[in-house]
């Protein structure tokens, strides 16, 4: 299957400075990349959805002025968590589709984000 | 009522046994349906993924859709203590999946 990578894998941060995630397809062109959150024991929530070269549309009840989402290539999208605060500690996945396999969906390793 | 439901467990089985995973979906509008497996800490990865009511079987795996009953499931034969993860069900609508809670699986030894 398609590889999707995530960096970095762990972060820990202080309260009040943003954080860049990066995601990226290794060895297919995603057209469309998708941000989720996972709590402990509990299953993904999508946060937002970007398509490469537009604005990404963000799930109700996700601050898009928090969570900032580039999706600048086809290779390469980012989630920027500015201003972060301790609630915001998550284990944060990103999921691509290339054009081909429409339904079918590549996950990232993830990466927890621990804000003190 | 949520679009998805999975039972959360915990399940315990001995290695060898069949195991059965269900989900049940409220939206006849879903036309796709995803197996994935996620070990602790790690992202998900797509185990199986069907469309169509019926069977489809991967070496161990099977998936089973019933489109009428709103009801998919997977099986899993001759279960190892590899097979201990979440295993989420998926359903794919207009644009995004749909995932249920993730059923946490361990296989004993």
């Amino acid at each position: 299957g398609a590889v999707v990578s995530q960096h970095p894998s762990r972060v820990i941060c202080k309260s009040g400075t943003s954080v860049k995630i990066e995601c990226r397809s290794l060895d297919f062109q995603a057209t469309t990349m998708f941000w989720y959150r996972q709590f402990p024991k509990q299953s993904l929530m999508l946060m937002a959805t970007s398509n490469e070269g537009s604005k990404a549309t963000y799930e109700q009840g996700v601050e898009k002025d928090k969570f900032l989402i580039n999706h600048a290539s086809l290779t390469l999208s980012t989630l920027t968590v500015t201003s972060a605060h301790p609630e915001d500690s998550s284990f944060y996945i990103c999921s691509a589709r290339g054009s081909e396999g429409y339904n079918e969906q590549f996950f990232g390793p993830g990466t927890r984000l621990t804000v003190l | 009522q949520k679009e998805v439901e999975q039972d959360p467990g915990p399940l315990s089985v001995p290695e060898g046994a069949i195991v059965s995973l269900n989900c049940t979906y409220s939206n006849s509008a879903f036309q796709y349906f995803m197996w994935y497996r996620q070990y602790s800490r790690k992202g998900p990865e797509l185990l199986m993924y069907t469309y169509s009511s019926g069977n489809k079987e991967d070496g161990r795996f099977t998936a089973q859709v019933d489109k009428s009953s709103k009801y998919i499931s997977l099986f899993i034969r001759d279960s190892q203590p590899s097979d201990s993860a979440t295993y989420l069900c998926a359903i794919k609508g207009a644009q995004k999946l749909v995932f249920g809670q993730g059923t946490r699986l361990t296989i004993n030894p």
